[in-house]
Protein backbone atom coordinates (compact mmCIF):
# COMPACT_ATOMS: atom_id res chain seq x y z
CA UNK A 1 0.00 0.00 0.00
CA UNK A 2 1.70 3.15 -1.28
CA UNK A 3 -0.58 5.61 0.07
CA UNK A 4 0.52 9.14 -1.87
CA UNK A 5 2.96 8.75 -4.31
CA UNK A 6 4.47 11.70 -5.94
CA UNK A 7 7.19 12.66 -8.94
CA UNK A 8 9.57 13.15 -9.76
CA UNK A 9 11.70 13.79 -5.89
CA UNK A 10 13.70 16.22 -7.17
CA UNK A 11 14.03 18.68 -9.71
CA UNK A 12 16.53 21.89 -11.17
CA UNK A 13 14.41 24.28 -13.62
CA UNK A 14 15.75 27.35 -15.10
CA UNK A 15 13.33 30.45 -15.26
CA UNK A 16 10.95 29.84 -17.72
CA UNK A 17 10.91 26.75 -18.18
CA UNK A 18 7.40 24.26 -17.10
CA UNK A 19 6.66 21.10 -15.56
CA UNK A 20 4.48 19.38 -14.03
CA UNK A 21 4.43 17.96 -10.26
CA UNK A 22 2.53 14.08 -10.49
CA UNK A 23 0.14 12.97 -7.59
CA UNK A 24 -0.89 9.98 -7.26
CA UNK A 25 -3.02 8.05 -4.10
CA UNK A 26 -4.22 4.59 -3.83
CA UNK A 27 -6.58 4.93 -0.84
CA UNK A 28 -9.78 5.71 -2.84
CA UNK A 29 -10.32 9.34 -1.14
CA UNK A 30 -11.70 11.67 -2.47
CA UNK A 31 -10.17 14.87 -2.17
CA UNK A 32 -6.47 16.10 -3.13
CA UNK A 33 -4.20 19.04 -2.26
CA UNK A 34 -0.65 20.52 -3.31
CA UNK A 35 0.93 22.78 -0.46
CA UNK A 36 3.92 24.23 -0.45
CA UNK A 37 6.74 24.04 2.11
CA UNK A 38 9.89 27.30 2.24
CA UNK A 39 11.42 28.13 5.57
CA UNK A 40 9.68 29.86 8.36
CA UNK A 41 6.80 29.90 5.94
CA UNK A 42 5.46 26.60 7.46
CA UNK A 43 2.68 25.07 4.44
CA UNK A 44 0.76 26.98 2.20
CA UNK A 45 -2.08 25.38 0.46
CA UNK A 46 -2.11 26.00 -3.42
CA UNK A 47 -4.95 24.12 -4.75
CA UNK A 48 -7.30 21.58 -3.68
CA UNK A 49 -9.36 19.09 -5.23
CA UNK A 50 -12.64 18.36 -3.17
CA UNK A 51 -13.93 15.76 -5.26
CA UNK A 52 -13.38 14.20 -8.87
CA UNK A 53 -13.73 17.43 -11.79
CA UNK A 54 -13.50 19.96 -8.88
CA UNK A 55 -10.38 22.20 -8.48
CA UNK A 56 -10.45 25.13 -5.93
CA UNK A 57 -7.60 27.56 -5.45
CA UNK A 58 -6.03 27.93 -2.04
CA UNK A 59 -3.90 30.49 -0.72
CA UNK A 60 -1.17 30.84 -2.82
CA UNK A 61 -2.61 29.96 -6.40
CA UNK A 62 -0.57 32.00 -8.99
CA UNK A 63 1.92 31.12 -10.95
CA UNK A 64 0.33 27.33 -10.74
CA UNK A 65 -2.13 25.18 -12.58
CA UNK A 66 -3.71 22.09 -11.24
CA UNK A 67 -5.56 18.99 -13.01
CA UNK A 68 -7.45 16.08 -11.20
CA UNK A 69 -7.12 13.98 -13.88
CA UNK A 70 -9.06 10.93 -12.36
CA UNK A 71 -9.72 9.92 -8.40
CA UNK A 72 -6.14 8.65 -8.18
CA UNK A 73 -4.19 11.83 -9.74
CA UNK A 74 -3.87 15.46 -9.02
CA UNK A 75 -1.39 17.05 -10.77
CA UNK A 76 0.48 20.78 -10.60
CA UNK A 77 1.64 22.37 -13.07
CA UNK A 78 4.61 25.24 -13.14
CA UNK A 79 3.91 26.41 -17.09
CA UNK A 80 6.59 29.30 -16.98
CA UNK A 81 8.87 28.96 -13.62
CA UNK A 82 10.34 31.49 -11.58
CA UNK A 83 12.86 31.63 -8.51
CA UNK A 84 10.38 32.33 -5.94
CA UNK A 85 8.54 28.83 -7.22
CA UNK A 86 11.78 27.15 -5.85
CA UNK A 87 10.22 25.48 -2.94
CA UNK A 88 9.17 21.69 -1.57
CA UNK A 89 5.86 20.62 -2.58
CA UNK A 90 3.44 18.58 -1.02
CA UNK A 91 0.91 16.54 -2.12
CA UNK A 92 -1.60 15.48 0.22
CA UNK A 93 -5.26 13.28 0.11
CA UNK A 94 -7.70 12.68 2.65
CA UNK A 95 -11.03 10.40 2.46
CA UNK A 96 -13.45 14.07 1.55
CA UNK A 97 -13.15 17.32 2.12
CA UNK A 98 -15.98 17.15 4.48
CA UNK A 99 -14.22 14.36 7.08
CA UNK A 100 -10.15 15.47 6.20
CA UNK A 101 -11.10 16.02 9.80
CA UNK A 102 -12.08 13.15 11.37
CA UNK A 103 -9.40 11.11 9.49
CA UNK A 104 -6.94 13.03 8.70
CA UNK A 105 -4.61 13.75 5.31
CA UNK A 106 -2.13 11.02 4.26
CA UNK A 107 1.31 13.49 2.78
CA UNK A 108 3.25 12.18 0.25
CA UNK A 109 7.36 12.52 0.46
CA UNK A 110 7.38 15.89 -1.63
CA UNK A 111 9.49 17.06 -4.48
CA UNK A 112 12.42 19.21 -3.86
CA UNK A 113 12.20 21.66 -6.77
CA UNK A 114 14.76 24.63 -7.39
CA UNK A 115 14.27 27.11 -9.76
CA UNK A 116 17.69 28.81 -11.41
CA UNK B 1 -10.70 33.16 8.63
CA UNK B 2 -8.93 30.93 10.88
CA UNK B 3 -5.18 31.36 11.57
CA UNK B 4 -2.46 29.79 13.97
CA UNK B 5 0.78 31.02 15.37
CA UNK B 6 3.13 28.65 16.28
CA UNK B 7 5.27 30.41 19.13
CA UNK B 8 8.58 29.27 19.08
CA UNK B 9 10.82 28.34 15.67
CA UNK B 10 13.17 26.28 17.35
CA UNK B 11 13.32 24.58 20.67
CA UNK B 12 16.27 22.58 21.88
CA UNK B 13 16.18 20.16 24.63
CA UNK B 14 18.11 17.53 26.21
CA UNK B 15 16.90 13.96 25.92
CA UNK B 16 14.57 12.52 28.85
CA UNK B 17 13.77 15.85 29.39
CA UNK B 18 9.87 17.10 28.92
CA UNK B 19 8.89 19.45 26.13
CA UNK B 20 6.01 22.19 25.34
CA UNK B 21 5.73 23.13 21.99
CA UNK B 22 3.31 26.41 21.67
CA UNK B 23 0.61 26.66 19.55
CA UNK B 24 -2.10 29.68 19.45
CA UNK B 25 -5.08 30.04 17.41
CA UNK B 26 -7.70 32.47 15.91
CA UNK B 27 -11.03 32.01 15.56
CA UNK B 28 -14.38 33.27 15.92
CA UNK B 29 -16.10 30.16 15.39
CA UNK B 30 -15.47 26.54 16.32
CA UNK B 31 -12.38 25.18 15.03
CA UNK B 32 -10.74 21.68 14.82
CA UNK B 33 -7.16 21.53 15.52
CA UNK B 34 -3.94 19.26 15.02
CA UNK B 35 -0.27 18.52 15.23
CA UNK B 36 1.54 16.89 12.53
CA UNK B 37 4.97 16.07 12.63
CA UNK B 38 7.35 15.87 10.17
CA UNK B 39 11.11 13.76 10.06
CA UNK B 40 13.89 14.73 7.87
CA UNK B 41 12.96 14.32 4.62
CA UNK B 42 9.68 12.69 5.03
CA UNK B 43 6.03 14.10 4.56
CA UNK B 44 3.79 14.77 7.48
CA UNK B 45 2.27 12.43 9.73
CA UNK B 46 -0.83 13.49 11.70
CA UNK B 47 0.53 13.28 15.63
CA UNK B 48 -3.51 14.20 16.95
CA UNK B 49 -6.13 16.24 16.78
CA UNK B 50 -8.97 17.82 19.13
CA UNK B 51 -12.07 17.65 17.30
CA UNK B 52 -14.62 17.99 20.64
CA UNK B 53 -15.06 16.24 23.69
CA UNK B 54 -12.30 15.79 26.22
CA UNK B 55 -9.90 18.72 26.08
CA UNK B 56 -6.86 16.52 26.71
CA UNK B 57 -6.04 15.16 23.98
CA UNK B 58 -3.34 11.88 23.57
CA UNK B 59 -1.29 11.22 20.57
CA UNK B 60 0.86 9.04 18.73
CA UNK B 61 4.45 8.05 20.19
CA UNK B 62 3.47 9.31 23.87
CA UNK B 63 2.76 12.91 22.76
CA UNK B 64 -0.62 14.98 24.41
CA UNK B 65 -2.27 18.36 23.73
CA UNK B 66 -4.13 20.54 25.94
CA UNK B 67 -7.38 22.73 24.06
CA UNK B 68 -7.86 25.96 26.22
CA UNK B 69 -10.48 27.50 24.70
CA UNK B 70 -10.61 31.04 26.84
CA UNK B 71 -6.81 30.81 26.19
CA UNK B 72 -7.22 30.12 22.14
CA UNK B 73 -3.89 27.55 22.68
CA UNK B 74 -3.29 23.76 21.77
CA UNK B 75 -0.01 22.99 23.14
CA UNK B 76 1.75 19.63 22.49
CA UNK B 77 3.60 18.36 25.24
CA UNK B 78 5.58 15.24 25.86
CA UNK B 79 6.70 14.21 29.44
CA UNK B 80 10.43 12.70 28.55
CA UNK B 81 11.62 13.05 24.94
CA UNK B 82 13.90 10.90 23.10
CA UNK B 83 16.46 11.52 20.11
CA UNK B 84 14.13 10.05 17.89
CA UNK B 85 11.42 13.13 18.39
CA UNK B 86 14.21 15.65 16.45
CA UNK B 87 11.38 16.59 13.52
CA UNK B 88 9.64 19.32 12.73
CA UNK B 89 5.88 20.03 14.18
CA UNK B 90 3.02 21.46 12.70
CA UNK B 91 0.27 22.87 14.05
CA UNK B 92 -3.31 23.24 12.06
CA UNK B 93 -6.55 24.23 12.26
CA UNK B 94 -9.60 23.86 10.85
CA UNK B 95 -12.70 25.90 11.26
CA UNK B 96 -15.37 23.53 10.03
CA UNK B 97 -15.57 20.20 8.12
CA UNK B 98 -15.34 21.19 4.28
CA UNK B 99 -12.40 23.55 4.76
CA UNK B 100 -8.70 22.58 3.81
CA UNK B 101 -6.53 22.59 6.89
CA UNK B 102 -4.85 25.59 7.80
CA UNK B 103 -0.86 25.22 8.74
CA UNK B 104 1.55 27.19 11.00
CA UNK B 105 5.14 28.09 9.94
CA UNK B 106 6.38 25.06 12.56
CA UNK B 107 8.58 24.47 15.28
CA UNK B 108 11.64 22.61 15.15
CA UNK B 109 12.24 20.17 17.87
CA UNK B 110 16.08 19.16 18.26
CA UNK B 111 16.70 16.40 20.93
CA UNK B 112 20.38 16.52 21.73
CA UNK B 113 22.01 13.66 24.12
Amino acid sequence: NAGVTQTPKFQVLKTGQSMTLQCAQDMNHNSMYWYRQDPGMGLRLIYYSASEGTTDKGEVPNGYNVSRLNKREFSLRLESAAPSQTSVYFCASSEALDRSVYYGYTFGSGTRLTVV
Amino acid sequence: AQSVTQLDSQVPVFEEAPVELRCNYSSSVSVYLFWYVQYPNQGLQLLLKYLSGSTLVKGINGFEAEFNKSQTSFHLRKPSVHISDTAEYFCAVSESTGYALNFGKGTSLLVTP
